[in-house]
């Protein structure tokens, strides 16, 4: 079956410092793989995605991810955290012909301190 | 621009009971997905209709079923409701069926079940 593996439940960085959070997949192929966060009592909002190209992919809010292929890997990053980037991020997969049949890690929780 | 919006927001039935829950994707997008978020976990995929055809069903009973209308709102309807059942519903639309791009959350409906 395929699954999104975000191995971390919480992951805490002080304000402007690096952050990554990561994501491993399993979809074998040519995945389209996508970051969300999910805001306290809000649905999701979309980051950014990849689907082929070019393996650092640029996303919203300053957030990056690179895609590795050999370590089916697709960590999140940004290079200065806020503190308003504490939330809940979920790595998502899916099949190129999958419609909108996305299956999502469990999620990691950012917590940005001060 | 309005985004996706559901109802109810919050909801409380018993074990036994139906529910339908409503979405209205964002005006011009025709594909609308369904996904259960339970607490502490990832979403998980139900439903994706497109020009108001099922064009995708996750792993989910027969209890659960949705449609899709000509306006391209949804409903979700869940019979014989359990205790797991508990969940954020949420929505999301697209433009189009095979979705390369992004997915537009709702905040979706909270469903207690007693």
């Amino acid at each position: 079956a395929q699954s999104v593996a975000q191995p971390e439940d919480q992951v805490n960085v002080a304000e402007g410092n690096p952050l990554t959070v990561k994501c491993t997949y399993s979809v074998s192929g040519n995945p389209y793989l996508f970051w969300y966060v999910q805001y306290p009592n809000r649905g999701l909002q979309f980051l950014l995605k990849y689907i082929t190209g070019d393996n650092l992919v640029k996303g919203s809010y300053g957030f990056e991810a690179e895609f590795n292929k050999s370590q089916t890997s697709f960590h999140l990053k940004k290079p200065s955290a806020l503190v308003s980037d504490s939330a809940l991020y979920f790595c998502a997969q899916k099949p190129n012909n999958a419609g909108n049949m996305l299956t999502f890690g469990g999620g990691t929780r950012l917590m940005v301190k001060p | 621009d309005a985004g996706v919006t559901q109802s109810p927001t919050h909801l409380i039935k018993t074990r036994g009971q139906h529910v339908t829950l409503r979405c209205s994707p964002i005006s011009g997008h025709k594909s609308v997905s369904w996904y259960q978020q339970v607490l502490g976990q990832g979403p998980q995929f139900i439903f994706q209709y497109y020009e108001k055809e099922e064009r995708g069903r996750g792993n989910f009973p027969d209890r659960f079923s949705a449609r899709q209308f000509p306006n391209y709102s949804s409903e979700l309807n869940v019979n014989a409701l359990l205790l797991g059942d508990s969940a954020l519903y949420l929505c999301a639309s697209s433009l189009e069926r095979g979705n390369t791009g992004e997915l537009f959350f709702g905040e979706g409906s909270r469903l207690t079940v007693l």
